[in-house]
């Protein structure tokens, strides 16, 4: 079935280096690749997304790469701030079930001032 | 900007009891979905719904779940008798038929005492 592995489970970086937090999908199909960001008691809110016809995607301090050979996708948050400090989940949508979102674990980011 | 909405926000209820969580996607979308999320633990899918009826549900989705979209507005997940394990934050979802974005409604928190 369909799957989406990620890791770290938790990051913990000092205020100002980058995080890396990287996801591997099973199904060969999947042409879209969406990061969620949620915070305590909240909705996963999406910060980014890449579609499977471009390698890379940037909005300020984030960016997505996506390697569809490999099946393997990465969000890079530079410049990192306290804020920053979330739950992040990457995601794929399966082909059955109306494209139902199949989630990653999640990993917990700590950045510290 | 439309958005999804969710009522109650947060429900208590005592095991054996029914539930029923609504949900107003956004108006021109066509694929609704629940998903539910165990403090701590990810989004996991529990069913999806389009054209007035079920497209695919997950193990979880058992014969206590029911959803229904009695008018054109609301979406609506009832749990027939809850269980101890029920409790969790349920999300709703919805999309329309040209993007993959699913756009998350706020959650309900379900605590089964």
């Amino acid at each position: 079935g369909e799957n989406v592995e990620q890791h770290p489970s938790t990051l913990s970086v000092q205020e100002g280096d980058s995080a890396v937090i990287k996801c591997t999908y099973s199904d060969s199909a999947s042409n879209y690749f969406p990061w969620y960001k949620q915070e305590l008691g909240k909705r996963p809110q999406l910060i980014i997304d890449i579609r499977s016809n471009v390698g890379e995607k940037k909005d300020q301090r984030i960016a997505v790469t996506l390697n569809k050979t490999a099946k393997h996708f990465s969000l890079h948050i530079t410049e990192t701030q306290p804020e920053d400090s979330a739950v992040y989940f990457c995601a794929a949508p399966a082909r059955t079930g109306g494209f139902k979102t199949i989630f990653g674990a999640g990993t917990r980011l700590f950045v510290k001032a | 900007e439309p958005e999804v909405t969710q009522t109650p926000s947060h429900q208590v209820t005592q095991m054996g009891q029914e539930v029923i969580l609504r949900c107003v996607p956004i108006s021109n979308h066509l694929y609704f979905y629940w998903y539910r999320q165990i403090l701590g633990q990810k989004v996991e899918f529990l069913v999806s719904f389009y054209n007035n009826e079920i497209s695919e549900k997950s193990e979880i989705f058992d014969d206590q779940f029911s959803v229904e979209r009695p008018d054109g507005s609301n979406f609506t997940l009832k749990i027939r008798s809850t269980k101890l394990e029920d409790s969790a934050m349920y999300f709703c979802a919805s999309r329309d038929s040209g993007n993959y974005e699913q756009y998350f409604g706020p959650g309900t928190r379900l605590t089964v005492t």
